[in-house]
């Protein structure tokens, strides 16, 4: 059974700092990877979407990673800002015609 | 096109009573989803349909819920005879299966059920 884990479960970080959030998938065979963005009480935004072929994508001030032989997708946002506080979420495919499968996801918070 | 909706955003309900939410996909997604979110996890799968058919459901589905995507278009998911346990952010995403694969998932909004 596919597992994904986030950790930590928070993380809070003045303006301006890069950053890195990790996420781990207990098993190597997915079709593709997701990352979400969640703000309170509210549904789930795509961030990046990496195919199972590929290593990295890119969006702005946000690049994700993905080494499946490792079970390892990191999210880093770059110069970060207080309108990035949010939780964000990683979510793997484990095949191509299957659910997705979410981490517990990790609140950021982005201080003034 | 304005993205994955659903109505109602929130529903507050007393113990016992049936619910039915609606979720209208991204015009031409056929695969549509709904999940189920509890405070501080990440959301679980509870069904999916291509098209009109309904091709997977989770253990956590239990008799007391139903849902059905007449047509191809909108979904519905009914909760019948609800619990206090069924309090949740229900989403719904579409995803656009392209040559039978999964591309990216959109989400909507969510509905929060709260029972009383």
């Amino acid at each position: 059974k596919q597992e994904v884990t986030q950790i930590p479960a928070a993380l809070s970080v003045p303006e301006g700092e890069n950053l890195v959030l990790n996420c781990s998938f207990t098993d190597s065979a997915i079709y593709n990877l997701q990352w979400f963005r969640q703000d309170p009480g509210k549904g789930l935004t795509s961030l990046l979407l990496i195919q199972s072929s590929q290593r990295e994508q890119t969006s702005g001030r946000l690049n994700a990673s993905l080494d499946k032989s490792s079970g390892r997708s990191t999210l880093y946002i770059a110069a970060s800002q207080p309108g990035d506080s949010a939780t964000y979420l990683c979510a793997v495919r484990p095949g191509a015609n299957s659910k997705l499968t979410f981490g517990k996801g990790i609140t950021l918070s982005v201080r003034p | 096109d304005t993205g994955v909706s659903q109505d109602p955003r929130h529903k507050i309900t007393k113990r016992g009573q049936n619910v039915t939410f609606r979720c209208d996909p991204i015009s031409e997604h056929n695969r549509l989803y709904w999940y189920r979110q509890t405070l501080g996890q990440g959301p679980e799968f509870l069904t999916y349909f291509q098209n009109e058919a309904q091709l997977e459901k989770s253990r956590l589905l239990s008799d007391r819920f139903s849902a059905e995507r007449p047509k191809g278009s909108f979904s519905t998911l009914e909760i019948q005879r609800t619990e206090q346990g069924d309090s949740a952010m229900y989403l719904c995403a579409s995803s656009p299966a392209k040559g039978g694969t999964d591309t990216e998932a959109f989400f909507g909004q969510g509905t929060r059920l709260t029972v009383v």
